[in-house]
This record gives structure tokens, C-alpha cells and sequence, in this order.
């Protein structure tokens, strides 16, 4: 049980670059989430999904995109990269629908956008 | 709408002495709340969480929080602390609204040292 992998670990991209940052979990778990992790504003939400096929957006969307063809797998896309999506991406799954639920999350990728 | 302040960016303490990282939260509906840590380049893990009940909660190594719904905080402590619990600890609250979006605070960096 590997719970929720993340590929790559790191990553460095020119500004303008489209990349796709891989996020796999084998828990079986309905809900999957990304985050953004920034010094001193803690995990801010990019976008989330309750199962596969049906996505939403949370608080930081813009210049995101993701999709969910599978209950296994929650890619995120950056379809143009800035200098201000350098960051550290966390993705996390949880096993069922609510805020009570425990999120799991990945090691993470670190971004740089030059 | 829900918010998580957490009051302290850094909290060096010598081992074994005692500490306290705090954690306000605000919502206008039932929270469900949340302590995760984060050691150096790996992802989240759940420290504890309070859903009800007893307002005391303990969780893994040693840390516990207590709930306050009159001071709208969740503190968390640990009696004596250990060169290995040097990590990022966020405070997160979930409300009963719906959807599902966890809010993070900022983070508390706890350094202990030797």
C-alpha cells in the first residue's frame, strides 16, 4: 500500500512551459484534492474532486487545470507557467465526502518557474 | 466564512520542556478541527482531530488539544518535547457547510533544541 504518490519530486520550468504534475492514490479513497503550499499562508486549495469524472474549483484555480478519469489518478496540468506558480504542490485524497474525513497526503513536488 | 489563525510563525523550545502552539479559528457554523504535522520535505500527517464530544483530544506522540468554543481555539500541547518533533505543525478547520474544503492556517514552525 504506497497511499499517495506524487511524480515528479521536483521540477524546474521556463516561463511559458505547460507541464503535468502526476498524483496517484491505491486507498480507494472518493475525494482528491491539490494544494499549493507558500511560506507563511499555509496550503491554499487549487482544485479538488468528489469522485471520478466531477471536479471543482477552490481557492487558487487560475492557470490550473485537472481532471479525473479515474478513482486512482488526479493530475494537475499548468497550461502556461509563471514565476508565480513556484511552490510546493501537495496532492491528498480522503476516503469519503465531508470535513470530518482525515486527508492522506503526498510527499509533494517542488516547483521552480523561471 | 471560515478562517485559521494560527498566532506564532516560530516556537523555539529546549527538549524537554513543555509547549503550546496556538490556533484561532473563526465560522459561523459547527467546525471540525484539525492538527496536522509536516517534517522536513515529506508531506501532512494527522496529529489529531476533534469532530465532538470530549473537548480534550489526544493524538499521536504525545500531543493533545483542547477544544474552546468560547475562545473559538484549539491549542495544541505537548507536555515534553523531543529533538524529533522539530517540524511544521498546521492547525486546519472544516465546517459543516457542505462541499468539501478544508481551510489551513499559516503554519507554526517548532524548533527544539539540544
Amino acid at each position: 500500500n504506497a497511499g499517495v504518490t506524487q511524480t515528479p519530486k521536483f521540477q524546474v520550468l521556463k516561463t511559458g512551459q505547460s507541464m503535468t504534475l502526476q498524483c496517484a492514490q491505491d486507498m480507494n479513497h472518493e475525494y482528491m484534492s491539490w494544494y499549493r503550499q507558500d511560506p507563511g499562508m499555509g496550503l491554499r486549495l487549487i482544485h479538488y474532486s468528489v469522485g471520478a469524472g466531477i471536479t471543482d474549483q477552490g481557492e487558487v484555480p487560475n492557470g490550473y487545470n485537472v481532471s479525473r478519469s479515474t478513482t486512482e489518478d488526479f493530475p494537475l496540468r499548468l497550461l502556461s507557467a509563471a514565476p508565480s506558480q513556484t511552490s510546493v504542490y501537495f496532492c491528498a485524497s480522503s476516503p469519503y465526502r465531508g470535513q470530518k474525513e482525515t486527508q492522506y497526503f503526498g510527499p509533494g513536488t517542488r516547483l521552480l518557474v523561471l | 466564512a471560515q478562517s485559521v489563525t494560527q498566532l506564532d510563525s516560530q516556537v523555539p523550545v529546549f527538549e524537554e520542556a513543555p509547549v503550546e502552539l496556538r490556533c484561532n479559528y473563526s465560522s459561523s457554523v459547527s467546525v471540525y478541527l484539525f492538527w496536522y504535522v509536516q517534517y522536513p520535505n515529506q508531506g501532512l500527517q494527522l496529529l489529531l482531530k476533534y469532530l465532538s464530544g470530549s473537548t480534550l483530544v489526544k493524538g499521536i506522540n504525545g500531543f493533545e488539544a483542547e477544544f474552546n468554543k468560547s475562545q473559538t481555539s484549539f491549542h495544541l500541547r505537548k507536555p515534553s518535547v523531543h529533538i524529533s518533533d522539530t517540524a511544521e505543525y498546521f492547525c486546519a478547520v472544516g465546517g459543516n457547510t457542505g462541499g468539501f474544503k478544508t481551510i489551513f492556517g499559516a503554519g507554526t514552525r517548532l524548533f527544539v533544541k539540544a
